[in-house]
């Protein structure tokens, strides 16, 4: 089946510096992926959606020039926390669709960034 | 008009019961409806999903139940299992767009 897969797993940082996470389809082209949030205990929070090839588009509320997303081709989409402070600690979760039209998306394992 | 409501925000059920899980989306243009089972520290992972044509998806001990006129939708694990203890999202989306709009969850636990 298809395979998203997330990079690194858990990531802490000092306050004040960038981290990038990956994002990839192992099995599959992704034009489109999709980043998300998850405070504990709560629910997922789409980002943004990351586009091959163009600009990624930001829901409401989330800050672009903190959260810089490139998806430069069709398996990899990368986000960027930059200037990192403890309130951005978080768990980040990417997704991908499978197939067009199919409405089925594909969950990396997501990613547990720690700011101290 | 967006939210999903899901309900119960927890929930514990003796091993081999039956697990229900509720929830209630507005928008009318939703038509897929997809759940997700995530253990701690993993990302979602799709469970089974329906669209409004069905009343009613079963695979193996789990079956979504669909009430379109209600605008609501359940799941059901049947001989719930200690394995089944995790947290469970329900989710609303339209054809064409993968911007699901995700339930606050539910988490189950399955005493042995």
């Amino acid at each position: 089946g298809a395979v998203v897969s997330q990079h690194p797993s858990w990531v802490i940082c000092k306050s004040g510096t960038s981290v990038k996470i990956e994002c990839r389809s192992l099995d599959f082209q992704a034009t489109t992926m999709f980043w998300y949030r998850q405070f504990p205990k709560q629910s997922l929070m789409l980002m943004a959606t990351s586009n091959e090839g163009s600009k990624a588009t930001y829901e409401q509320g989330v800050e672009k020039d903190k959260f810089l997303i490139n998806h430069a081709s069709l398996t990899l989409s990368t986000l960027t926390v930059t200037s990192a402070h403890p309130e951005d600690s978080s768990f980040y979760i990417c997704s991908a669709s499978v197939s067009s039209g199919a409405n089925v998306l594909t969950f990396g394992a997501g990613s547990r960034l720690t700011v101290l | 008009q967006q939210q999903v409501k899901q309900s119960p925000q927890s929930l514990i059920v003796q091993k081999g019961g039956i697990s229900i899980i509720n929830c209630a989306y507005e928008n009318t243009a939703f038509d897929y409806f997809p759940w997700y089972q995530q253990f701690p520290g993993k990302g979602p992972a799709l469970l089974i999903a329906i669209r409004p044509d069905v009343s009613e998806k079963k695979e193996g001990r789990f079956t979504i139940s669909f009430n379109k006129s209600a605008k609501q939708f359940s799941l059901h694990i049947m001989d719930s299992q200690p394995g089944d203890s995790a947290t469970y999202f329900c989710a609303a989306g339209s054809s064409g767009t993968y911007k699901y709009i995700f339930g606050t969850g539910t988490r189950l636990k399955v005493l042995a």
